[in-house]
């Protein structure tokens, strides 16, 4: 079975510009979820959906955003970009919701803002 | 604001040596906990999903407890291998699956 993918892989952008990040999860999967990685917070969770609809929001401002279409794909969009914004984001799949189903990651987008 | 802790931060032990980490978190409203190996230029890949108090889990020589009424779980490596140095992460899940917030990691190194 194919793994989670992610794409773009690397990213470079400016302030203020906007860029959407897409995530193919593991055929069956119906829950994608999105996560920051910087190296001051760690690994923090962005949020979940789950047939097609957002089921958790973490802590993060309404420029971070996300959909989650009919074949479980995923797109992530951060608008006016910041250069704080700069960050790895993983996203993972699981079969079910995440809180009790193991979830598997993809390789990442790396995100620079400059 | 779920807090999850772990320790150490940062551990070396010589190949062969077992070892151990600590997660803590708050034992309110506590759903389910991961742990998770990240290995440098790959992705995390999950060990162990954990929901019941006093849960024992084992993958290989990788295995994991759970005390939810104390808020803490241990991760235990026996006979460690250069092949474990990794970042291990847990997450804590709270309110049925709304809060999930990973610890910072303990970063082990196995020296050959």
């Amino acid at each position: 079975k194919a793994g989670v993918t992610q794409t773009p892989r690397y990213l470079i952008k400016t302030r203020g510009q906007q860029v959407t990040l897409s995530c193919s999860p593991i055929s069956g999967h119906r829950s994608v979820s999105w996560y920051q990685q910087t190296p001051g917070q760690g690994l923090q969770f962005l949020f979940e959906y789950f047939s097609e609809t957002q089921r958790n929001k973490g802590n993060f401002p309404g420029r971070f955003s996300g959909r989650q279409f009919s074949n479980s794909r995923s797109e992530m969009n951060v608008s006016t970009l910041e250069l704080g914004d700069s960050a790895l984001y993983l996203c993972a799949s699981s079969l079910l919701m995440r809180g009790t189903d193991t979830q598997y990651f993809g390789p990442g987008t790396r995100l620079t803002v400059l | 604001i779920l807090n999850v802790e772990q320790s150490p931060q940062s551990l070396h032990v010589q190949e062969g040596d077992s070892t151990n980490f600590t997660c803590s978190f708050p034992s309110s409203n506590f759903y389910a906990l991961h742990w998770y190996r990240w290995e440098t230029a790959k992705s995390p890949e999950a060990l162990f999903v954990m929901t019941l108090n006093g849960d024992e889990k084992k993958k290989g020589r990788i295995s994991a407890t759970l005390n939810t009424k104390e808020g803490y779980s241990y991760l235990y490596i026996k006979g460690s291998q250069p092949e474990d140095s990794a970042t291990y992460l847990c997450a804590s899940i709270d309110n049925y699956g709304q809060n999930f917030v990973f610890g910072p990691g303990t970063r082990l190194s196995v020296l050959p």
